[in-house]
């Protein structure tokens, strides 16, 4: 069974930069998985903020980036701000619309 | 503008059956495949199920194979999942998302309906 890994918590200082991973518990995440990220706010639906590893969504302030570090797709906040504060979830196509979502980072802003 | 609107859920028990729906606006409902993403109480995203563009591949989560069942109607933008069998643990809050047609991608999302399977 796939596991997509993400860290649970992160925290980052006002202005910061923040770096979140998404793994997998066996191998290595390449662009082959087409990594997406999704900001979700409790309550709320999720929002689309990177596609196909490093495509940011309409919309998406350009302090959001994908990309891949190592082994591991990640989500890079560059000069992070209160309203970031929020749940970030990727998610790996596997093929046959097989689609594994990581557990989410909460994020904090403090 | 793009819209997603769930309905059907609410409350049912164990073992109990539920049909949840999603109506579609805004955009060329045939031409994009559809997914059902869960999310249980205080928990994070579970892909379900999806469907392609003209309903002839369906897909499942391991979670819910032979329980689920996903079908579309694109005469009436509209997208259903039966859900026959159901459990405690299915509890959840169930979205419809739109997958992009070029990419495998979510790119917008309903805001969800409630399912709460207890006795």
């Amino acid at each position: 069974q796939t596991v997509v890994t993400q860290e649970p918590s992160f925290s980052v200082s006002p202005g910061g930069t923040v770096t979140l991973t998404c793994g997998l518990s066996s191998g290595s995440v390449s662009a082959r998985y087409y990594p997406s990220w999704y900001q979700q706010t409790p309550g709320q639906a999720p929002r689309t903020l990177i596609y196909n590893t490093n495509t940011r969504s309409s919309g998406v302030p350009d302090r959001f980036s994908g990309s891949i570090l190592g082994n591991k797709a990640a989500l890079t906040i560059t000069g992070a701000q209160a309203d970031d504060e929020s749940d970030y979830y990727c998610v790996l196509f596997m093929g046959g619309a097989n689609w594994v979502f990581g557990g989410g980072t909460k994020l904090t802003v403090l | 503008q793009v819209q997603l609107v769930e309905s059907g859920g609410g409350v049912v028990q164990p073992g109990k059956s539920l049909r949840l729906s999603c109506v579609a606006s805004g955009f060329s409902f045939s031409s994009f495949a559809m997914h059902w993403v869960r999310q249980a109480p205080g928990k994070g995203l579970e892909w379900v199920a999806g469907i392609s563009f003209d309903g002839t591949k369906k897909y499942y989560a391991d979670s819910v194979k032979g329980r689920f069942s996903i079908s579309r109607d694109n005469s009436k933008n509209t997208i259903h999942m039966k859900m026959n069998s159901l459990r405690a643990e299915d509890t959840a809050v169930y979205s419809c998302a739109r997958e992009w047609e070029l990419l495998p991608y979510f790119d917008f999302w309903g805001q969800g309906t409630l399912v709460t399977v207890s006795s």
